[in-house]
């Protein structure tokens, strides 16, 4: 069993829809992160929460420490937030450990 | 903005060749790491560096992987005989302390390695 879980895997959307990604883990976590994959590879943190909710801009993640869930939201999506959206964790060392990814794809 | 670099940006190479991939962290960041993606797959941690030395290794770092701090900059991962299952995308991050300011890991672009 993956110690991350992601759903869904593939996500389409059209343009100026409300777009919400989720994250389970299995494992005692010190902070979780969200990040972002474009087609050519490179990787960006979008968020990095230990507890409650963060903000930027279009972008809103949550998390629940009792119920080991984290949301990735996305207002007013965009074809340019076409991209891989990626759920980690860190636990009790510095590794990161990675969810699957979800491939989500927004059409104007 | 700081950025972590990377290069090359692909490598190709013979298997049973050594390689060398380079990474310059942040410059004031003093935790480093090395993570790979093979195609298609999730992102697999490799190991963490801390004060010039290994802090943690994963399974796959076997003795065919090794981490250096040459200089002052540059952090490189060696692979000393590549295996046609090390093609992946190699990924280096690096972190400030956890004292203030963003102590999140921030990743270079990567670099693909293709062992033929």
């Amino acid at each position: 069993k993956n110690e991350v879980e992601q759903s869904p895997q593939n996500l389409t959307a059209q343009e100026g829809e409300f777009i919400t990604i989720n994250c389970s883990y299995s494992v005692g976590i010190s902070a979780l992160h969200w990040l972002q994959q474009h087609p050519g590879g490179g990787i960006v943190s979008l968020f990095m929460l230990s507890s409650g909710k963060k903000k930027h801009g279009r972008l809103i993640a949550t998390i629940n420490i009792q119920e080991k869930h984290s949301s990735l939201h996305i207002t007013a999506s965009h074809p340019r937030d076409s991209a891989v959206y990626i759920c980690a964790v860190k636990g009790v060392t510095d590794k990161l450990i990675f969810g699957t990814g979800t491939r989500l794809q927004v059409f104007p | 903005e700081p950025e972590v670099t990377q290069t090359p940006s692909h490598q190709v190479t013979q298997m049973g060749q050594e390689v060398i991939l380079r990474c310059v962290p942040i410059s004031n960041h003093l935790y480093f790491y090395w993570y790979r993606q093979i195609l298609g797959q999730k992102v697999e941690f490799l190991v963490s560096f801390y004060n010039n030395e290994i802090s943690e290794k994963s399974e796959i770092f076997d003795d065919q992987f090794s981490v250096e701090r040459p200089d002052g900059s540059n952090f490189t991962l060696k692979i000393r005989s590549t295996k046609l299952e090390d093609s992946a995308m190699y990924f280096c991050a690096s972190r400030g302390s956890l004292e203030g300011g963003r102590n999140e890991q921030f990743f270079g672009p990567g670099t693909r390695l293709t062992v033929l």
